[in-house]
């Protein structure tokens, strides 16, 4: 079946503008979140959607930050005034959670490389 | 905060030899994941690691989980040039928060 996507996969943009990436999670996936990844460093949490519960921000930098999920489908991120330092790779990761099992697997998509010049 | 710690950072194993990398955790956790990232890819998720003492092997990987040592271990078995990329553990919290908290990652080079 189809997996998570994002758009676009690649991004540049001069400092100060805003942009905005988006993530398709697999269909069904009541969980997804967002992660930045600088390159050659580890994954660092941004935002966690569950449902309709309010999202978790506490990994959003700044307040250039923002995301937004429709429902229990599309998500976008979103950051305003972009800096040279938001460059990094935006990946998003979707989920089953609470699942009987208890394998909520995140599902990892191909990632948005942003670049800001 | 949970941290997630890996060792090493970066390995690089000629073919054909054993090595294993090792996750530590800060605190208690319910489940421990192993994820591979080849460069320019995404993570692909490898084991799910639910409980004390518990063992998959895939291939010429198998992982292991010590809920009491707060450690996991990736034993790589007669390495092939394939296995080469970043391998992360991550750990998350049953019901008690949202995050995955994810290693700093292990870079392995299988040298042929």
């Amino acid at each position: 079946g189809a997996g998570v996507s994002q758009s676009p996969s690649n991004k540049v943009t001069e400092k100060g503008k805003d942009v905005e990436l988006r993530c398709d999670p697999i269909s069904g996936h009541t969980a997804l979140y967002w992660y930045r990844q600088r390159l050659g460093q580890g994954l660092e949490f941004l935002i966690y959607f569950q449902g309709n519960s309010a999202p978790d921000k506490s990994g959003l930098p700044s307040d250039r930050f923002s995301a937004e999920r429709t429902g229990e489908s599309v998500s976008t991120l979103t950051i305003q005034r972009t800096q040279q330092e938001d460059s990094a790779v935006y990946l998003c990761a979707s989920s089953l959670l609470f699942s009987s099992v208890g394998t909520d697997t995140q599902y990892f998509g191909p990632g948005t490389r942003l670049t800001v010049l | 905060e949970l941290k997630v710690e890996q060792n090493p950072l970066f390995l690089s194993m000629q073919e054909g030899k054993n090595y294993t990398i090792y996750c530590n955790y800060s605190t208690t956790s319910d489940r421990l994941y192993w994820y591979r990232q080849d460069p320019g890819k995404s993570l692909e998720s490898l084991f799910v690691l639910l409980s004390n003492g518990a063992v998959k092997q895939e291939g010429r990987l198998m992982a292991s989980l010590d809920t009491k040592a707060r450690l996991s271990t990736l034993h790589i078995t007669a390495a092939v040039h394939d296995l080469s990329a970043t391998y992360f553990c991550a750990v998350d919290i049953l019901f008690t928060g949202n995050q995955f908290y994810f290693g700093t990652g292990t870079s392995l080079t299988v040298i042929p």
